[in-house]
């Protein structure tokens, strides 16, 4: 089946520690996505990549890092700079639309929550 | 920052009723995108809207937008117990960056009374 696929659907961690969140695609995508969710909340945009190779700071990156080495896979790290982790992650992606985004494509999410 | 608001907040209605939420933007967009979101999972695309286009339909959803108000609306005919989730509108922008992602409202949250 195509599609995306994050790991690990749920993540403990202590203050000081960095963690990585997986997420990978089989829809032959350009263009993918991580998102931040707290409750109650819409999506706040961290990262994208549009290519291999390349990615671009969101509205709040601070505390984040991501790669893009493969087309299929788009990890994030959520280092010990970031005040805030706990929150739902939400990965994405998309064919790019006429030079515009399309249609997001989400992945179940990962809940991290530092103790 | 956010730049799409979704009203009402919530909205509690009768199973087989219709359901209307609304979503205003503040900029110049190249599309607008609703999508649903079952409590704890990912998100799921209903339906995108282009900006020369006013009025669309998928099957039991009609979503109308108004540029020159900067509005959208989503009604959701003859709900079921089923339509219960949050529902989010969100926008792309003009951009000659490509595809840089979408930016979302804070939601409506729907609930069916069966």
């Amino acid at each position: 089946d195509g599609g995306i696929t994050q790991s690990p659907k749920y993540l403990f961690r202590k203050e000081g520690q960095n963690v990585t969140l997986s997420c990978e695609q089989n829809l032959n995508h350009d263009a993918m996505y991580w998102y931040r969710q707290d409750p109650g909340q819409g999506l706040r945009l961290i990262y994208y990549s549009q290519i291999v190779n390349d990615f671009q700071k969101g509205d709040i990156a601070e505390g984040y890092s991501v790669s893009r080495e493969k087309k299929e896979s788009f990890p994030l790290t959520v280092t010990s700079a970031q005040k805030n982790p706990t929150a739902f992650y939400l990965c994405a992606s998309s064919m790019v639309l006429a030079g515009n985004t399309g249609e997001l494509f989400f992945g179940e999410g990962s809940r991290l929550t530092v103790l | 920052s956010q730049q799409g608001e979704e009203d009402p907040q919530a909205l509690s209605i009768q199973e087989g009723e219709n359901a209307t939420m609304n979503c205003s933007y503040k900029t110049s967009i190249n599309n607008l995108q609703w999508y649903r979101q079952n409590s704890g999972r990912g998100l799921v695309h209903l339906i995108l809207i282009r900006s020369n286009e006013r009025e669309k339909h998928s099957g039991r959803l009609r979503v109308t937008l108004d540029t020159s108000k900067k509005s959208s609306s989503l009604l959701i005919t003859a709900s079921r117990a089923a339509d219960t989730a949050s529902y989010f509108c969100a926008t792309a922008m003009y951009s000659g960056g490509g595809a840089d992602g979408l930016t979302f409202g804070k939601g409506t949250h729907l609930i069916i009374q069966p």
